[in-house]
């Protein structure tokens, strides 16, 4: 156990719709990384965040937003979602400073299924 | 964007046997990293290396970070079925993760 939480650990949704994945990271940790991993792919960087700001993008559509809490948690808002939005969203966290992202601990993941 | 190559991208062995793989970069990373995922989890940490030249062990498992500090390798002695799953490297900063090396292991 990571101590990194995800929640849904599935979500079934239809096409066009919106989702909003959950996590909460490590506790002391104040850097959150959402990753995308699709079938056969590997892991792909989408947005960090480091105690509450924006600290890093990725990859990252622009239908697909983030914001962490002031309690660190952090959301994945997935809007106008499209079939190949199916993939695996996983959370990390660190203790991480601002720059430094070494040592990064996975959440379990949530399945995304676009219908 | 920095890429990592990492190979090989699978390999099938018998059990018992060592295993080997590696990941290298036209860029030089500060912190080399070892990711074993199983399916349908989230990438478990397994191995970090802060230094240039530095060789650290954990079980079966040794790592080495390049003394170019632009690849690294991953040693898995003595394999047994639970070392199935993927293998990811990682170079940091900012975090970049290899495609996987997919380990399956026969009994």
């Amino acid at each position: 156990d990571s101590g990194v939480t995800q929640t849904p650990k599935h979500l079934i949704t239809a096409t066009g719709q919106r989702v909003t994945l959950r996590c909460s990271p490590r506790s002391g940790d104040l850097s959150v990384y959402w990753y995308q991993q699709s079938l056969d792919q590997g892991l792909q960087f989408l947005i960090q965040y480091y105690n509450g700001e924006e600290r890093a993008k990725g990859n990252i559509l622009e239908r697909f937003s983030a914001q962490q809490f002031p309690d660190l948690h952090s959301e994945l808002n997935l809007s106008s979602l499209e079939l190949g939005d199916s993939a695996l969203y996983f959370c990390a966290s660190s203790v991480g400073s601002p720059i430094e992202s070494h040592e990064q601990f996975f959440g379990p993941g949530t399945r995304l299924t676009v219908l | 964007g920095q890429q990592l190559n990492q190979s090989p991208q699978s390999m099938f062995i018998q059990e018992g046997e060592d295993v080997s793989m590696n990941c290298t970069s036209s860029s030089i990373f500060n912190t080399w990293l070892w990711y074993k995922q199983d399916p349908g989890e989230g990438p478990v940490l397994l191995i970090a290396l802060y230094k240039a030249g530095e060789l650290t062990s954990n079980g079966r498992l040794t790592a080495q970070f390049g003394i170019t500090r632009k690849d690294s390798f991953l040693n898995i002695s003595a394999s047994i079925p639970s070392d199935v799953g993927i293998y990811f490297c990682a170079g940091s900063t900012p975090l970049v993760f290899g495609k996987g090396t997919r380990l399956s292991v026969i009994a």
